[in-house]
């Protein structure tokens, strides 16, 4: 869901380790589900999708969960890498229509330590 | 793959006048252009839609006069800022929708960083 005003949460992980960052979504009408990499100064970078008709897929080093019970989505990362420091965000879209707006949840900034 | 060009990359203005960004995307025509802010630490936030030839919808809270947005053609929206203020500072990022590219095609800009002193 959309924070307003509020600081993102952290989550710092050794390099090598397994990473879940967590995203609670506001609207249960969402139909897919986005997670975005922001690395500083920088426009938010695509990492992996999910439909609402599915709980989970997988990518390279990357997978979604959805549980559309709850309203949680998770992003696991595997095997974390320095380069993977930076901020995630997932994002919704609903709207009805195939371009509904696509809202951010809160964030959540990652630091790999080498 | 789809992308977006967003221009300039950085600004700094005097505060009073206006300053507008361009979001361009360049080998798709775009069906719908979003604007983002974002400030320091915090998760983006919608500003307004815009679709090709006609008005922008605006998100709660949004001035419309002070955001101008236009969306003249598939290919190009920009949003002026008027009259900027310092609490106006800000990330502001386009995303164009319509591409090929992954993620249901909302292809982002790069981002422009407004600094107004």
């Amino acid at each position: 869901g959309e924070s307003v005003g509020l600081h993102l949460p952290t989550l710092s992980v050794q390099e090598g380790d397994n990473s879940i960052i967590n995203c609670a979504y506001s609207n249960s009408a969402s139909d897919y589900f986005i997670w975005y990499k922001q690395e500083s100064g920088k426009g938010p970078q695509f990492i992996i999708d999910i439909r609402s008709n599915m709980d989970k897929r997988q990518g390279q080093r990357v997978t979604v969960l959805l549980n559309k019970t709850v309203k949680h989505l998770s992003l696991q990362i595997a095997a974390t890498q320095p380069g993977d420091s930076a901020v995630y965000f997932c994002a919704e879209k609903y709207g009805g229509t195939s371009y509904g707006k696509l809202t951010f949840g809160q964030g959540t900034i990652l630091t790999v330590h080498p | 793959g789809a992308v977006v060009s967003q221009h300039p990359s950085w600004v700094i203005c005097k505060s009073g006048t206006s300053v507008k960004i361009e979001c361009r995307s360049l080998d798709f025509q775009a069906t719908t252009m979003f604007w983002y802010r974002q400030f320091p630490k915090q998760s983006l936030m919608l500003m307004a839609t815009s679709n090709e030839g006609s008005k922008a919808t605006y998100e709660q809270g949004v001035e419309k006069d002070k955001f101008l947005i236009n969306h003249a053609s598939l290919t190009l929206s920009t949003l002026t800022v008027t009259s900027a203020h310092p609490e106006d500072s800000s990330f502001y990022i386009c995303s164009a929708t319509g591409g090929l590219g992954q993620g249901y095609g909302y292809t982002f800009g790069s981002g422009t960083r407004l600094t107004v002193v």
